[in-house]
């Protein structure tokens, strides 16, 4: 799976909306962008995945540059809920039974 | 909403003992994982399985590790001969199959593993 660069931490205020960016500049067009998150002492957990046109669901919002060399998570209202590690991992579509591979991630902080 | 069962959530064992994790999958999933997270470390792949046999291994998954599917639930790592370095938390994932949204693999809470 290609690379993935995502800043190691981001604090957002309770209620505030929070962008979390990913780079993946050597991303292919087979290559979907698919995004986990770890609350503390859990397991990750999947929160939303998109190729080219921008997703939302329950969870989240995906906006992908026109070029697909960035993307950005869209949490619109943190709660302290949302306090975890977000992973920002590319899956080829051939991925098949590949595993995930998990970089470190951003640790989100979320300010009452 | 379904979700993946592992049990204990603490294992507390004594170097050079077998320990068994125990993992029930998602019922109608296919596809099977194991990863493990040393505390304050990135989550690293061990073993995938599929149809019975394990599909791809990880290098950490040496002579001391084996992953069996004993029934139609439940799905197991073993480690035969402990070691202080196997000290951590361990996940179990299920996946339904492959493609679209049925490429998303479901996590278990994990066991930690802390070997004395």
């Amino acid at each position: 799976d290609a690379k993935t660069t995502q800043p190691n931490s981001m604090e957002s205020n309770e209620e505030e909306p929070v962008h979390l960016p990913c780079n993946h500049s050597t991303i292919s067009g087979t290559d979907y962008i698919h995004w986990y998150r770890q609350l503390p002492s859990q397991g990750p957990e999947y929160v939303i995945h998109g190729l080219t046109s921008n997703v939302n669901n329950r969870m989240a919002s995906l906006a992908i540059a026109e070029d697909r060399k960035s993307s950005t998570l869209i949490l619109h209202r943190a709660t302290l809920r949302d306090a975890a590690v977000y992973y920002c991992i590319l899956r080829t579509i051939l991925s098949g039974n590949t595993p995930l591979v998990f970089g470190k991630g951003t640790r989100l902080s979320v300010i009452a | 909403e379904p979700e993946v069962t592992q049990t204990p959530s603490h294992q507390v064992t004594q170097m050079g003992q077998e320990v068994i994790l125990r993992c029930v999958p998602i019922s109608n999933h296919l596809y099977f994982y194991w990863y493990r997270q040393i505390l304050g470390q990135k989550v690293e792949f061990l073993v995938s399985f599929y149809n019975n046999e394990i599909s791809e291994k990880s290098e950490i998954f040496d002579d001391q590790f084996s992953v069996e599917r004993p029934d139609g639930s439940n799905f197991t790592l073993k480690i035969r001969s402990t070691k202080l370095e196997d000290s951590a938390m361990y996940f179990c994932a299920s996946k339904e199959r492959t493609g679209g949204m049925q490429n998303i693999q479901y996590f278990g809470a994990g066991t930690r593993l802390s070997v004395l």
